[in-house]
């Protein structure tokens, strides 16, 4: 059963840079798409990004100026740094694996049609002086 | 502003059915993106209920069933039970925003 957990500082300095990890057990991080999603204190979710082991990532358009992943296949893990945090950047942030799936006719949705089927626990970062 | 809209609660006795909205826009839901649905219990991550506008994967109740028209979407919980009772959210995809968007959530309560 493939698992995910976080790990990293639970709290940075602003102006200074949040790294987190995410290590994947129970399965290659080879073969899928892994993306980061946070969620403020009593606020909604918002996708960071996704990222792949050969390279391949995207962004949330209003992060992407301060977002970088990277994926350690020898160690299944996949990282996050976040640059230039403000509180506003305050949140749990989430490892999550990305799938797609096959429409009616049997053909593989696109990227666009992707969700999240499985999350790791979480892990709280304050962003505070 | 969000881009996909949901009510923020919703509540129901135990037995009865319920139904979450989520309200999207032409470059979201109307431009034919699927809808995918998730519950976060109190304290814990999102699961996924509901996947591409009407899938259950394995392990989801019937319950539990999806559906979209236009630019909105609905889930459906009947026979409600004490433990639905958590946050629930859509997602799709946004052209105009070019990533991921999740809905304002809504909160289930059982009475």
């Amino acid at each position: 059963q493939v698992q995910l957990q976080e790990s990293g500082p639970g709290l940075v300095k602003p102006s200074e840079t949040l790294s987190l990890t995410c290590t994947v057990s129970g399965g290659s991080i080879s073969t899928f798409f892994w993306s980061w999603i946070r969620q403020p204190p009593g606020a909604k979710l918002e996708w960071v990004g996704y990222t792949h082991f050969i390279g391949t990532s995207e962004f949330n358009p209003s992060l992407k100026s301060r977002v970088t992943t990277s994926v350690d296949a020898s160690k299944n893990q996949f990282s996050l740094r976040l640059t230039s945090v403000t509180a506003a950047d305050t949140a749990v942030y989430y490892c999550a694996r990305i799938v797609g799936y096959f429409d009616r006719s049997g053909d593989s949705v696109g990227r666009n049609y992707w969700y999240f089927d499985l999350w790791g626990r979480g892990t709280l970062v304050t962003v505070s002086s | 502003q969000s881009v996909l809209t949901q009510p923020p609660s919703v509540s129901g006795a135990p037995g009865q059915r319920v139904t979450i909205s989520c309200a999207g826009i032409s470059s979201n839901i109307g431009a034919g993106y699927d809808v995918h649905w998730y519950r976060q219990l109190p304290g814990t991550a999102p699961e996924v209920l509901i996947y591409g506008d009407n899938n259950r994967p394995s392990g989801v109740p019937d319950r539990f069933s999806g559906s979209k028209s236009g630019t909105s979407a609905s889930l459906a919980i009947s026979g409600l039970q004490a433990e639905d009772e958590a946050d629930y959210y859509c997602q799709s995809y946004d052209s105009s925003l070019s990533g991921y968007v999740f809905g304002t959530g809504t909160k289930v309560t059982v009475l």
